[in-house]
């Protein structure tokens, strides 16, 4: 089975500060996207990386940024903490098959981040 | 471009009652379509999936049909548990994509 694993469950931080989230998969990836789960919006996406060193940008990026320096890890990084990026983040990842229409995303358990 | 609409929940059952969730999307070409369930606590799982017109996904008793004269893939289980009570998002991924676009999600509650 897959594992996409995420750093923390629960994380609580201050305006300001500089927030790293880490997400790390086990089955050799190529792709990992970064999700922000909020209540009436379902799932936007903020970056995703096809390959290591690589990333682009999702639709809603603004106040974000991502680092993919190994395969298997995937951070997504706040570089200034604001409340309104309180949010439930979601990491996945994607197996590519031979044919791009089979192919399944697969989650992390998500991580709850509340700035104060 | 590409989007997914969903019911808004909460849909409330009682145990052994029928389900159906709609589910519409938009999107230009062939889509493949997606179920995917969120238990409480926990990240989101695969449900079942349709990758071309009139394929039927199905999992754990849940089903849904990919109708391309309609663009919809609305979700339908004949007799509801307690332990299906999550949340469930209807999503798609466009041709040539790999991101998928995700409806807003649709609380599911059943009471014994």
């Amino acid at each position: 089975d897959v594992k996409v694993t995420q750093s923390s469950r629960y994380l609580v931080k201050r305006t300001g500060e500089k927030v790293f989230l880490e997400c790390v998969q086990d089955m050799d990836h190529e792709n990992m996207f970064w999700y922000r789960q909020d209540p009436g919006l379902g799932l936007r996406l903020i970056y995703f990386s096809y390959d290591v060193k690589m990333k682009e940008k999702g639709d809603i990026p603004e106040g974000y940024s991502v680092s993919r320096e190994k395969k298997e890890r995937f951070s997504l990084i706040l570089e200034s903490a604001s409340t309104n990026q309180t949010s439930m983040y979601l990491c996945a990842t994607l197996r590519t098959s031979g044919a791009a229409s089979t192919d399944t995303q697969y989650f992390g358990p998500g991580t709850r981040l509340t700035v104060l | 471009g590409d989007s997914v609409t969903q019911m808004e929940g909460p849909v409330t059952l009682s145990e052994e009652a029928f389900l159906t969730i709609n589910c519409t999307y938009t999107a230009t070409g062939y889509p493949s379509l997606f179920w995917y369930v969120q238990y409480p606590g926990e990240g989101l799982q695969l449900l079942l999936k349709a990758t071309k017109a009139d394929d039927k996904g199905s999992n754990k008793g849940f089903e849904a049909t990919y109708r391309k004269e309609t663009t919809s893939f609305h979700l339908e289980k004949g007799s509801v548990q307690v332990s299906d009570s999550a949340v469930y998002f209807c999503a798609l991924r466009g041709t040539g994509f790999q991101k998928l676009v995700f409806g807003t999600g649709t609380r599911l509650l059943v009471s014994p």
